[in-house]
């Protein structure tokens, strides 16, 4: 069974650029969830969706946005670049609630 | 607020010697609290979770431990072995039906050999 993959593995943009992050989540899991890891805020979470709807935002800036589609995989948008967007950024799946949550690899995502 | 805190930050231990990491939360209907090992350059992997309606759970040399009334849960490692030696983050399930997880702050393990 495959695991969660997220593409690209890792990205470099211009401040004010936009990014935009994909996951696929395990086969037959409909719950993607997103967060952020840095090294001084530790693992954020940005948002959860289920069956193509947002179910939880963080707390993050309307820059940070997300969407699922109709075979569960999930995009997230950055736009307006800056710099302390820096990150990994990693996605999670789940089969349904309050269980385990599987990770991708991430994306290391670098300003400049 | 949604907060989990974890300590302590840094943990260096023996080889064979036992490890401790403690974590509190704040919301009293979460009823799910997984533990995640990190190595470095790697995802985190789920090591063992316990629900609320449980109050320890074993697996093999780990164990976690879950106080519901004081809202503390509790990783043990015993018998630690280098291999063991990476970032440990405990979390906690906010927002009942749902999975969005407030994970602590992080313990790098160093066990030394």
């Amino acid at each position: 069974k495959a695991g969660v993959t997220q593409t690209p593995r890792y990205l470099i943009k211009t401040r004010g650029q936009q990014v935009t992050l994909s996951c696929s989540p395990i086969s037959g899991h409909r719950s993607v969830s997103w967060y952020q890891q840095t090294p001084g805020q530790g693992l954020q979470f940005l948002f959860e969706y289920f069956s193509e709807t947002q179910r939880n935002k963080g707390n993050f800036p309307g820059r940070f946005s997300g969407r699922q589609f109709s075979n569960s995989r999930s995009e997230m948008n950055v736009s307006t670049l800056e710099l302390g967007d820096s990150a990994l950024y990693l996605c999670a799946s789940s089969l349904v609630e309050n269980t385990e949550a599987f990770f991708g690899q991430g994306t290391r995502l670098t300003v400049v | 607020g949604e907060n989990v805190e974890q300590h302590p930050s840094t943990l260096s231990v023996q080889e064979g010697d036992s490890a401790v990491i403690k974590c509190t939360y704040s919301d009293s209907a979460s009823n799910y609290f997984p533990w995640y090992k990190q190595e470095l350059g790697k995802r985190p992997q789920l090591i063992i979770d316990i629900r609320s309606n449980v109050g320890e759970k074993k697996d093999q040399r780990i164990a976690v431990t879950l106080n519901k009334t004081a809202k503390h849960f509790s990783l043990h490692i015993t018998e630690t072995q280098p291999e063991d030696s990476a970032v440990y983050f405990c979390a906690a399930i906010y927002g009942g039906a749902t999975n969005k997880l407030i994970f602590g702050t992080g313990t790098l393990l160093a066990v030394q050999p």
